[in-house]
């Protein structure tokens, strides 16, 4: 069965420095997503891009993130300079269409900034 | 703000009993419902989707939908311990492709 697939499954990383999470959507989808959540808070959404530019973000995804994709079927997360409150479990999704389809999940990057 | 409640649990049944998981939400234009499982550390996935009134059924797991009270809930029969993982309930809101999640519920199935 497609599924998502996400690299790597842990960054760390320094407080400041740059990182680039990795999503490999399932073929056939159309509308990918990236949601993040902080240990033990709720799964929150961040963006959702469509025919290669964004069609919705939330007001977490301000001007240090930034999304991609490369190639026919990578699907990045940028994060320019990184906090230490970015440190979170970061899943990306896909569904078929938009609107209200069902989207599937990726197995998440888990995020540590020191 | 739009909101989807949870219950955060934990929930506790015995091994072989229905579990009983609710979700409200607060935006009348939410069409489409969904139930995912969550083990912790590990990401979502999906258990079911409603989006008509009533019952909808898939193995051991009922999906209950009342839009006139603004109410989804997840009834699991048959519970194994296997079960025990956090069920996030979510929803679209109106006009919007984000899920929006609950806090979800803790069940605990006891062997």
């Amino acid at each position: 069965e497609p599924e998502v697939t996400q690299t790597p499954s842990h960054q760390v990383t320094q407080m400041g420095q740059e990182v680039i999470l990795r999503c490999v959507p399932i073929s056939n989808h159309l509308y990918f997503y990236w949601y993040r959540q902080i240990l033990g808070q709720k799964v929150e959404f961040l963006v959702s891009f469509y025919n290669n530019e964004i069609s919705e973000k939330s007001e977490i995804f301000d001007d240090q993130f930034s999304v991609e994709r490369p190639d026919g079927s990578n699907f990045t997360l940028k994060i320019r300079s990184t906090k230490l409150e970015d440190s979170a479990m970061y899943f990306c999704a896909s569904s078929v269409q938009g609107a209200t389809d069902t989207q599937y999940f990726g197995p998440g990057t888990r995020l540590t900034v020191l | 703000q739009k909101e989807v409640e949870q219950n955060s649990g934990p929930l506790s049944v015995p091994e072989g009993a229905i579990a009983s998981l609710n979700c409200t939400y607060s935006d009348r234009g939410s069409q489409s419902f969904f139930w995912y499982r969550q083990y912790s550390g590990k990401s979502p996935e999906l258990i079911m989707f409603i989006y008509s009134n009533g019952d909808k059924e898939d193995g051991r797991f009922t999906a209950q939908l009342n839009k006139a009270s603004q109410y989804v809930s997840l009834l699991i029969r048959d519970s194994q311990p296997s079960d025990s993982a956090t069920y996030l309930c979510a929803t679209f809101y109106t006009g919007r492709r984000a899920l929006t999640f609950g806090s979800g519920t803790r069940l605990q199935v006891q062997p």
